[in-house]
């Protein structure tokens, strides 16, 4: 199994700053990664997909990027919303894993 | 619009069998992969595996493969996980999950609103 390894578990932040999650993999899988974002008793919800893309309706402060090992996820200016549980995905090749999961929340 | 409903919250004993469902919607249900995400108690996100309902080609996690199975109805548009013999340990809330994507390599971007899974003696 590829594993995935997110960093920092907590984040500690204020409305309006940037803030920047990582994720590294153990063997290179290209850019097959997804962000997701998940709220206390909800399923997560997929923020951006092939490691840079936005999806659909996902507010533009948020920003992926990398390939191979490293990739990151950045709120460019935290909102009141944002605060959560954010979680990294690869999807190379029919067995995907997710890392641990960072919960962002407020200072 | 994709809506993925599954069914209700269960509690059962160790060692029963279970079948949970997640009936999809407003889509090509054929020609999606679909499948199930696990999370225990308070813990992260496991990727079960995943099926085809268009042919039935099913994909597990290497360290899940033979304690659940995954299966399909194309006829009713409904995706179903089921365990012979439940553990305390399979105790959750399990998630439907839409695939998108092609030849091996597929995000998540619709999810059911999860089963939670109570297995206690």
């Amino acid at each position: 199994d590829i594993q995935m390894t997110q960093s920092p578990p907590t984040l500690s932040a204020s409305v309006g700053d940037r803030v920047t999650i990582t994720c590294r993999a153990s063997q290179s899988i290209s850019n097959w990664v997804a962000w997701y974002q998940q709220k206390p008793g909800k399923a997560p919800k997929l923020l951006i997909y092939e490691a840079s893309t936005l999806e659909t309706g996902v507010p533009l402060r948020f920003s992926g990027s990398g390939s191979g090992t490293e990739f990151t996820l950045t709120i460019s200016s935290l909102h009141p919303d944002d605060f959560a549980i954010y979680y990294c995905q690869q999807y190379n090749g029919y067995s995907y894993t997710f890392g641990q999961g960072t919960k962002l929340e407020i200072k | 619009e994709v809506q993925l409903v599954q069914s209700g919250a269960e509690m059962k004993l160790p060692g029963e069998s279970l079948k949970i469902s997640c009936k999809a919607s407003g889509y090509s249900f054929n020609t999606y992969w679909v499948g199930w995400v696990r999370q225990m108690p308070g813990k992260g996100l496991e990727w079960i595996g995943i099926i085809y309902p268009g042919d039935s080609d099913t994909r597990y996690s290497p360290s899940l493969q033979g304690q659940v199975a995954i299966s399909a109805d194309k006829s009713i548009g409904t995706a179903f996980l089921q365990w012979s013999s439940l553990k305390a340990s399979d105790t959750g809330i399990y998630y439907c999950a839409r695939h998108r994507g092609s030849s091996g390599y597929y995000r998540i971007d619709y999810w059911g609103q999860g089963t939670l899974v109570t297995v206690s003696s």
